[in-house]
């Protein structure tokens, strides 16, 4: 157990919906980061927040976005779901965002767009 | 910038042999690396880490990697493969505060 903690484990909804994924961090930790994993593209960073504020952003759709909370909880928000979308979203967290620091996974949430 | 190859999408040992998994790293600067696992249907759990204090680096589960700079490689080993083993493995390289790049990952499978 990495201490992280998202939910819903598992999310099946239709295109054109939007769906909200939620992301406790390790206690602690200031940095929270968000991946897709699919078969196609593998495991894509998508966005990081460290203490409530962006710090970088990757392969993430304009569709998507996200917030980190007082509370340091994350939620990455999908929009006008597409086919494509369906795919492993993890949540990641780190003491710090500096280099060096490793990341701890969430266990994911599967989403099915049908 | 930065990027990470890993070379064989997919490995298959025998129980108790070595295994070898490969992993290059591009890298402008001294880099962070990591060798991360992910098992079925679980998220990726920290193996092991590469931060500059010794070119050997020893992490979980028996596993170890060696770092070297003249190949620009950080393969990760284990001397006796155990069914156990079956699972994703992730090279990744951290150069900058924002984030880490992974590799495509090896799918490491063992024969009985």
């Amino acid at each position: 157990d990495s201490g992280v903690t998202q939910t819903p484990k598992h999310l099946i909804t239709a295109t054109g919906q939007r769906v909200t994924l939620r992301c406790s961090p390790r206690s602690g930790d200031l940095s929270v980061y968000w991946y897709q994993q699919s078969l196609d593209q593998g495991l894509q960073f998508l966005i990081q927040y460290y203490n409530g504020e962006e710090r970088a952003k990757g392969n993430i759709l304009e569709r998507f976005s996200a917030q980190q909370f007082p509370d340091l909880h994350s939620e990455l928000n999908l929009s006008s779901l597409e086919l494509g979308d369906s795919a492993l979203y993890f949540c990641a967290s780190s003491v710090e965002g500096t280099s060096g620091h490793e990341q701890y996974f969430g266990p994911g949430t599967r989403l099915t767009v049908t | 910038a930065q990027s990470v190859t890993q070379l064989g999408s997919h490995v298959s040992v025998s129980e108790g042999a070595l295994v070898l998994l490969r992993c290059n790293y591009s890298s402008s600067v001294p880099p962070y690396l990591f060798w991360y696992v992910q098992y079925p249907n679980q998220g990726l759990q920290l193996l092991l880490k590469y931060t500059s204090a010794a070119t050997l680096v020893k992490g979980i589960n028996g596993f170890e990697a060696e770092f070297k700079k003249s190949e620009t490689s950080f393969h990760l080993t284990k001397p006796s493969a155990h069914m156990s083993d079956a699972a994703e493995y992730f090279c990744a390289v951290s150069q900058s505060a924002s984030k880490i790049i992974f590799g495509s990952g090896t799918r490491l499978s063992i024969r009985p």
